[in-house]
């Protein structure tokens, strides 16, 4: 198995401009998760999937930051407009719904510049 | 809701030098503890874990024994490598289920020749 997929895998924009960031879990996972990741806060849990419903957003900074799962390969978070404050790298990873299902796959990442 | 907290960094150790990294918990129920890695530029990827109180987690050397007395998960490892260099995370599962888990801070080990 590939592992989960993200891309691209570095992103430089400007300030203002959208930026959509997208992931592809392991195949047959059901669990969905984005993280950011800053020196300052550390790891944090942005939202998650079950069966590509959202289950919990509540670590969504705010509503310049969207996120979809349109099926089970696929899923993008969205940050429109943005700000230098979300330079940061953004992991997703995936889990198992059954057998070894807290474990918790992580993608390598897409690392954030906003100038 | 469940916590993690570890130890801060950075630990710095020379080659074959034993190490310990600190991790303690609150939670309520009976949470399952992890260790993740992370290595220079890349996601995190799990190192070990234990689902129950007096459970070993090992893996590379590494072990971490859940401690429901202390509500500790410490890591450990009799002599260490230049490779284990990295940022070292424990976690717990949260209440409420659905798979999420609390990261700690991480740790930053940093292992001279």
């Amino acid at each position: 198995d590939a592992g989960v997929i993200q891309s691209p895998r570095h992103e430089v924009t400007e300030m203002g401009q959208e930026v959509t960031l997208r992931c592809k879990p392991i195949s047959g996972h059901d669990y969905l998760f984005w993280y950011r990741q800053t020196m300052m806060r550390g790891l944090e849990l942005l939202i998650y999937f079950n069966n590509n419903v959202p289950i919990d957003d509540s670590g969504m900074p705010e509503d310049r930051f969207s996120a979809k799962m349109p099926n089970a390969s696929f899923s993008t978070l969205k940050i429109q407009p943005s700000e230098p404050r979300d330079s940061a790298v953004y992991f997703c990873a995936s889990s198992p719904g059954q057998g070894n299902r807290e474990t918790q796959y992580f993608g390598p990442g897409t690392r954030l510049l906003v100038l | 809701g469940n916590s993690v907290t570890q130890m801060e960094g950075p630990v710095t150790l020379s080659e074959e030098a034993f190490l310990t990294i600190n991790c303690t918990y609150t939670a309520t129920g009976y949470p399952s503890l992890f260790w993740y890695v992370q290595y220079p530029g890349e996601g995190l990827q799990l190192l070990l874990k234990a689902t129950k109180a007096d459970d070993k987690g090992s893996n590379k050397g590494f072990e971490a024994t859940y401690r429901k007395e202390t509500t500790s998960f410490h890591l450990e490892k009799g002599s260490v490598q230049v490779s284990d260099s990295a940022v070292y995370f424990c976690a717990l599962t949260s209440t409420g289920g659905y798979n999420k888990l609390i990261f700690g801070a991480g740790t930053r080990l940093a292992v001279h020749p």
